[in-house]
This record gives structure tokens, sequence and C-alpha cells, in this order.
């Protein structure tokens, strides 16, 4: 079975500071990942995905990520962080055969400071 | 424009009462989930479905129950069997490739009082 893990439940950083958010995932086949975000009282946003193909993926609001087989890992990035990027964000994996069911992290609260 | 909608937006129970919400996509997708949010636990599964008139229990089905009639339609209900219903609840869709992940509703916050 497939598995996600986010480290680090919270995260702080300065307006205008690099963002890393880090998910690690485990799985036997090939994934497909995934990254959410979610306003408070919201539900969750699409930001970026991961499929097959290019490693380095881009998605909405100047976010990315790239997915490392080697090192089973889509961690999220952002150069510049914007008091707007203050949400919670998860990390998802699915693998065929699961009926491509997402296995969601915990999930990462940040927050930016001024 | 396709989209998920779940309604009401805030709902409001009485100790004791069965309560219904709604999910509704018009994104022909075929599967459905119902997932529970409580603060600090992330999203926990309480009911899928991959086609119409069927579905399965996930990881805290009991005192919850569903039906899908329509390939449209995924409503959830709240029972009475549910000890703890207070909770932030989040309908999603999904094709059955999956390539696109999952598309969620905006949410509905239940609060017993």
């Amino acid at each position: 079975a497939q598995s996600v893990t986010q480290l680090g439940s919270h995260v702080s950083v300065s307006e205008g500071a690099l963002v890393l958010l880090r998910c690690n995932y485990s799985s036997s086949v090939p994934p497909y990942l995934f990254w959410y975000v979610q306003y408070p009282n919201q539900g969750l946003q699409l930001l970026l995905k991961y499929t097959t193909g290019a490693t380095l993926v881009k998605g909405i609001n100047g976010f990315e990520a790239e997915f490392k087989k080697s090192e089973t890992s889509f961690h999220l990035t952002k150069p510049s962080a914007h008091m707007s990027d203050a949400a919670e964000y998860f990390c998802a994996v699915s693998v065929e055969g699961s009926a491509r069911q997402l296995t969601f992290g915990s999930g990462t609260q940040l927050t930016v400071l001024p | 424009d396709g989209g998920i909608t779940q309604s009401p937006k805030y709902l409001f129970r009485k100790e004791g009462q069965n309560v219904t919400l709604s999910c509704e996509q018009n994104l022909n997708h075929d599967a459905m989930y119902w997932y529970r949010q409580d603060p600090g636990q992330g999203l926990r599964l309480i009911y899928y479905s991959q086609i119409v008139n069927d579905f399965q229990k996930g990881d805290i089905a009991e005192g919850y129950s569903v039906s899908r009639e329509k390939k449209e339609s995924f409503p959830l209900t709240v029972t009475s069997a549910q000890k703890n219903p207070t909770a932030f609840y989040l309908c999603a869709s999904s094709t059955r490739q999956g390539a696109n992940g999952y598309t969620f509703g905006s949410g509905t916050r239940l609060t017993v009082v």
C-alpha cells in the first residue's frame, strides 16, 4: 500500500523568503503525486500534479515541485512567499491498482510572517 | 463551468437528529468520496463510491450512511449514532483514471447544538 509523509505540521516563513514544504511517499509502483492547498473553511484546490514525463512540474500561484524517484520525494517550493500563501497544504499519492484513490498526508500549515 | 457543489455551507444539528449533507457534481465523474476533517487530524475517509448503486466504507464509516442512486449525487447522512459529529465535511469526485486527482467541494461545517 502507498503512504505519504509530510515533514513538519507547521512551517513559518517570512514574506519574500523561500517556501519549502516536504513530502515523501512510499509506493512499490510508479505513483501519481499531487499537492493541494486549503484556505480556512474552504475545500481543497489542486496546486500541481505529477503523473508522467517531466519531473519538475509547475503549478498555480508560482509553486513548483520536483519528483525525485531516488529520494521518493515530491517537495513543494516557491521562491518568494506572499502573505496570501498562508494556508494548509496537503500532499497526496495514488497508484494503479487502487482505483487511483488518493492517499493524503497529514497536512502542513504554512504561516507567512510580515 | 463544471464543478462540485456541497450544501448547506453551515448546518446545525440537535442531539439525536439525523442530518443529510448534499453533494452534487456535473463533471461526469464516476467516483465520489466523503471526508471528515477535524483540527489537526487531516482528512479521514468516510465512504466512497466508484459507480452508481455501489459504495464502500472508508476508515470512519460508523454513524454515517450514504446512497448513490445517480451518478451526479452522493448524499451523506450523519445519524444519531455518530457521537461526535461536529466537524468539517468535504465531498470530492474523480474520474476512474485519476490523472487529475480529486475535485473537491467547498465543504459543509456541521455543528451539534
